[in-house]
C-alpha cells in the first residue's frame, strides 16, 4: 500500500476485555515500531521489530501488553485485561532498512476503555 | 535513557509572522533530530530533520538548527500561514541494541491567527 495502515481506527473496549490492534507496514520495510500517544502528549515508544525479531520491548508498560510480527510484515499489538489508563492512540511506524533514519507513521488506532 | 524537553507548549502568532519552537535533549549520543507535524486526528508527518553532523538545514519556509554542544535544536517557521496551525513534535534518535529509537517532546500547539 501507499502508507502504513492500521486497524481498527477506533475501538471501544470494556474494562477487562482483550483487544488486538493490527499494523500493515509499508511493503518491504524492515523495521516496525509501536508507539502509545496519550491525549495531549507526544508518542512514547513501546516496542521495535527488525523483520520478525522483537529487538526492543523496553517501553511496554506491563505484561498485559504483547506484540508480535511472526512473518516480518504485519504486526499485532495485543492488550489483555484492558484498563482505563490504556486509553490512548496506538501508532505504528515503519522504516525501510537499518541505517535509514526516517520512520513513517500510520494514522493510529484510537482505543477507549470504558 | 534519552529525555527531550520542548517549549513552548502553546504558541500563537499572527499570519505572516515567524514561529520558533525549541527542544533540548539529554543523551549526547543522539544523532538524528526530526520534527513532526500532527493535525488533529491525523498521523504525525515528518516535516524536516537534521543529523548531528550538520548545524542548520532549510526547506522553503522551514528551518532547523542544531547546537550539539548545548544539546539544543530549534524549528523555525517563517511567513506563517493558517494551514501551519497544528501540533509540532521534536524528537531525538538514540541508537539502542536493536536500532534507532525516537524519543519525542511533549509537543507545541501552534495557532496561526488571521
Amino acid at each position: 500500500g501507499a502508507g502504513v495502515s492500521q486497524s481498527p481506527r477506533y475501538k471501544v473496549a470494556k474494562r477487562g476485555q482483550d483487544v488486538a490492534l493490527r499494523c500493515d507496514p509499508i511493503s518491504g520495510h524492515v523495521s516496525l515500531f509501536w508507539y502509545q500517544q496519550a491525549l495531549g502528549q507526544g508518542p512514547e515508544f513501546l516496542t521495535y521489530f527488525q523483520n520478525e525479531a522483537q529487538l526492543d520491548k523496553s517501553g511496554l508498560p506491563s505484561d498485559r501488553f504483547f506484540a508480535e510480527r511472526p512473518e516480518g510484515s504485519v504486526s499485532t499489538l495485543k492488550i489483555q485485561r484492558t484498563q482505563q489508563e490504556d486509553s490512548a492512540v496506538y501508532l505504528c511506524a515503519s522504516r525501510p532498512r537499518e541505517g535509514s533514519d526516517t520512520i513513517y507513521f500510520g494514522e493510529g488506532s484510537w482505543l477507549t476503555v470504558v | 535513557g534519552e529525555n527531550v524537553e520542548q517549549h513552548p507548549s502553546t504558541l500563537s502568532v499572527q499570519e505572516g509572522d515567524s514561529a520558533v519552537i525549541k527542544c533540548t535533549y539529554s543523551d549526547s549520543a543522539s544523532n538524528y533530530f526530526p520534527w513532526y507535524k500532527q493535525e488533529l486526528g491525523k498521523r504525525p508527518q515528518l516535516i524536516i530533520d537534521i543529523r548531528s553532523n550538520v548545524g542548520e538545514k532549510k526547506d522553503q519556509r522551514i528551518a532547523v538548527t542544531l547546537n550539539k554542544t548545548a544539546k539544543h535544536f530549534s524549528l523555525h517557521i517563517t511567513e506563517t500561514q493558517p494551514e501551519d496551525s497544528a501540533v509540532y513534535f521534536c524528537a531525538a534518535s538514540t541508537v539502542t541494541g536493536g536500532g534507532n529509537k525516537l524519543t519525542f517532546g511533549t509537543g507545541t500547539q501552534l495557532k496561526v491567527e488571521l
